[in-house]
């Protein structure tokens, strides 16, 4: 099963650009890259996911290298609220039509004033 | 539309006891997923129902049971608790067709405490 590493902390300064980098060298070629985040004692919140294209929404950008290995989420301008922990998952499919996501620690990403 | 509802919010048990938790999925979702956090181990898959079938299992002793109904409501069970269940349990569900995943979206779980 596809694993992936994230560093377990980062700092950012509030406004600045946040750069949450993830590991997922042993990804296939079926599997997608997704990212949660967890703000303290909640669920974790989707935030992007993507295959082998960067992708964009309201919330954050993905870019994934071209051999797939590795992937970043950025939070383009970011602020207090996004104080959390980020987790980068790889979707791994089973036989048949189970699935199932493999959770790492995560990053815990502090913005600062 | 509402989102995924898991009752109760907060739990405390004393060993030995067993525990049910409930998990209501968006309107839609079939698919409904059961992780167990805990602050050294992180998430950890459980298992996962999709039409009232259990289509994947963690690693959890057969003390941890799942089930879901017809209206795609599911719920976990945990017999002979031990003081290391005590965890945060989230319930994710997700809307799937033909094999693509429209990503999960997750309770705010129950907070399970073993005394």
């Amino acid at each position: 099963d596809a694993k992936t590493t994230q560093p377990p902390s980062m700092d950012c300064a509030e406004g600045r650009a946040a750069n949450l980098p993830c590991n997922h060298s042993t990804i296939s070629g079926n599997e997608y890259v997704y990212w949660y985040r967890q703000i303290h004692s909640q669920g974790p919140q989707y935030i992007i996911h993507g295959l082998k294209n960067n992708e964009t929404n309201e919330m954050a950008s993905l870019i994934i290298t071209e051999d797939r290995k590795s992937s970043t989420l950025i939070l383009p301008h970011a602020t207090l609220r996004d104080t959390a922990v980020y987790y980068c998952i790889v979707r791994v499919a089973f036989a048949g039509n189970n699935r199932k996501l493999i959770w790492g620690l995560g990053t815990s990403l502090a913005v600062n004033p | 539309k509402a989102g995924v509802t898991q009752t109760p919010r907060y739990l405390i048990k004393t060993r030995g006891q067993q525990v049910t938790l409930s998990c209501s999925p968006i309107s839609g979702h079939r698919s409904v997923s059961w992780y167990q956090q805990t602050p050294g181990q992180g998430l950890q898959f459980l298992f996962e129902y999709f039409s009232e079938t259990q289509r994947n299992k963690g690693n959890f002793p057969g003390r941890f049971s799942g089930r879901q109904f017809s209206n795609s409501r599911s719920e976990m069970n945990v017999s002979t608790l031990e003081l290391g269940d005590s965890a945060l349990y989230l319930c994710a569900s997700s809307a799937e067709s033909e094999g693509y995943n429209y990503g999960y979206t997750f309770g705010s779980g129950t907070r399970l405490t073993v005394v």
